[in-house]
């Protein structure tokens, strides 16, 4: 099983900072076949479902805002916020979605400082 | 629009059974894979099963396999878990998810099972 590793587990930033999420995979989740890095972002505000940020690494989803922004190949990802605003305060997960069992990171909360 | 409801949660004692459902609408179910993907009170998410477009190929994750059943009725446009032998670690909000491959781009808002005595 691929193992998702993300840090740090928690981060306070000040409106308008920068916030970054690191993931990192036990394996590489970059397909040879077809260059494509088999991780998304997701982000999880409180009592609701996750919503798909980021998919392909660095692909944002339709409605996104364009202050979100994935990067990173093979096994070091990282999720980058520019410009937090207060709607951001949410747990972001990553997860692979190279091979099963599908398995993601451990969460990131990101507080407002 | 599209639209995900899951179904059939409650309280189960150990050992027991339950039946989840998830309703689609919105957008031609045939064409996604599905899956099931839970979260226990106040911990991350984790995948459970997921289930090709035909039906044709199932995969779950290791503490599942052999207890827990996903299927789907492309005619209903529904996907369903059959869980049995429940045990108390199986207590989490279970969110029905899809998308055109494995990538999960939509979300149901989950229902809620409780395994206790």
């Amino acid at each position: 099983d691929i193992v998702m590793t993300q840090s740090p587990d928690s981060l306070a930033v000040s409106l308008g900072e920068r916030a970054t999420i690191n993931c990192k995979s036990s394996q590489s989740v970059l397909s040879s076949s077809d260059s494509w890095n088999y991780l998304a972002w997701f982000q999880q505000k409180l009592g609701q479902p996750p919503k798909l940020l980021i998919h392909g690494a660095s692909t944002r989803e339709s409605g996104v805002p364009d202050r979100f922004s994935g990067s990173g190949s093979g096994t070091d990802f990282t999720l980058t916020i520019d410009t937090l605003q207060t709607e951001d305060v949410a747990v972001y997960y990553c997860q692979q979605y190279y091979s099963a069992p599908l398995t993601f990171g451990g969460g990131t909360k990101v507080e407002i400082k | 629009e599209v639209l995900l409801v899951e179904s059939g949660g409650g309280l189960v004692q150990p050992g027991g059974s339950l039946r989840l459902s998830c309703a689609a609408s919105g957008f031609t179910f045939s064409n996604y894979w599905m899956n099931w993907v839970r979260q226990a009170p106040g911990k991350g998410l984790e995948w459970v099963a997921n289930i090709k477009k035909d039906g044709s190929a199932k995969n779950y994750v290791d503490s599942v396999k052999g207890r827990f059943t996903i299927s789907r009725d492309n005619a209903k446009n529904s996907l369903y878990l059959q869980m049995s032998i429940l045990r108390v670690e199986d207590t989490a909000v279970y969110y029905c998810a899809g998308g055109l491959g494995y990538v999960m781009d939509h979300w149901g808002q989950g229902t809620l099972v409780t395994v206790s005595s």
